[in-house]
C-alpha cells in the first residue's frame, strides 16, 4: 500500500486561506468516504481534525474543512493563525481493515 | 479524562525485539480498536496495524507481516506493540491510537515511545 500523496509544504499569511491536497487511488480515498485528518505540532502526538471527509469532532474550530472529489481528498484553513504552523497528515481507509497515512504536508504561516 | 499512556524510550541492538505497551486511562480498552502508526526521525506517519482490543481480531500492514504482534492484557488494560528483527531503519517514534468501534479516525493518541535501533 503506497503513502497518500501531499504537497511537502503549503504557506499563508495569517487571515488568508490554504488548502492541502491529498492524491489517492481508486483503492483508498477515491473508494471510501472515510478520509481523516490530522494536525501535528512538533514534538506532540497528532490530533484528529477532520474525520468521514468533512465530519469535525466537537469542539473543534471551524476554520478547518474537508472535502473530496475523485481521488483526492483535501483540507482548507481559513483565517489561517500562527498556531496553525504544524504538519498535517491525511489518511484513508484503504479496504481489509487496513489505513494507509499521506506524506504529510508542513504549514508555514508567513 | 481519557488517556494512552505509552511506555518509555527503548534502545536496542540490530535484530532484537522491542515490545512498546499502551494502557488505557479514563476507560476501558476492550470495547475499542487500538490502532499503531511509527514516525522514522523527520518523516511522515506510517500505519503498522489495528488491534481489537478484546483480542478478537488485529491486522497488520503487509510491510510489518510476520515480525509485528499485537495484544492486549485485560486485566492491566493495556496493549503490547511487539516487534522483532529490528533494522536500524526500526529507528522510529512509535504511537498508539483509539479508535471507537466501527470509527475509521482514531483519538486520542499516545505519547509516543521512542525507539533506537543501534550496534
Amino acid at each position: 500500500q503506497s503513502a497518500l500523496t501531499q504537497p511537502a509544504s503549503v504557506s499563508g499569511s495569517p487571515g488568508q486561506s490554504i488548502t492541502i491536497s491529498c492524491t489517492g487511488t481508486s483503492n483508498d480515498v477515491g473508494a471510501y468516504n472515510l478520509v481523516s485528518w490530522y494536525q501535528q505540532h512538533p514534538g506532540k502526538a497528532p490530533r484528529v481534525l477532520i474525520y468521514e471527509v468533512t465530519k469535525r469532532p466537537s469542539g473543534l474550530s471551524n476554520r478547518f474543512t474537508g472535502s473530496k472529489s475523485g481521488n483526492t481528498a483535501s483540507l482548507t484553513i481559513s483565517g489561517l493563525q500562527a498556531a496553525d504552523e504544524a504538519d498535517y497528515y491525511c489518511c484513508s481507509y484503504a479496504g481489509s481493515s487496513c489505513y494507509v497515512f499521506g506524506t504529510g504536508t508542513k504549514v508555514t504561516v508567513l | 479524562q481519557v488517556h494512552l499512556v505509552q511506555s518509555g524510550a527503548e534502545v536496542k541492538k540490530p535484530g532484537a525485539s522491542v515490545k512498546i505497551s499502551c494502557t488505557a486511562s479514563g476507560f476501558t480498552v476492550t470495547p475499542y480498536y487500538i490502532h499503531w502508526a511509527r514516525q522514522s526521525p523527520g518523516q511522515g506517519l506510517e500505519w503498522m496495524g489495528i488491534l481489537n482490543a478484546n483480542g478478537a481480531s488485529r491486522t497488520y500492514a503487509q510491510s510489518f507481516q510476520g515480525r509485528v504482534t499485537m495484544t492486549t492484557d485485560t486485566s492491566t488494560n493495556t496493549v503490547f506493540l511487539e516487534l522483532s528483527r529490528l533494522g536500524s531503519d526500526d529507528t522510529a517514534v512509535y504511537y498508539c491510537a483509539k479508535a471507537a468501534p466501527g470509527a475509521s479516525w482514531v483519538d486520542p493518541w499516545g505519547q509516543g515511545t521512542p525507539v533506537t535501533v543501534s550496534s
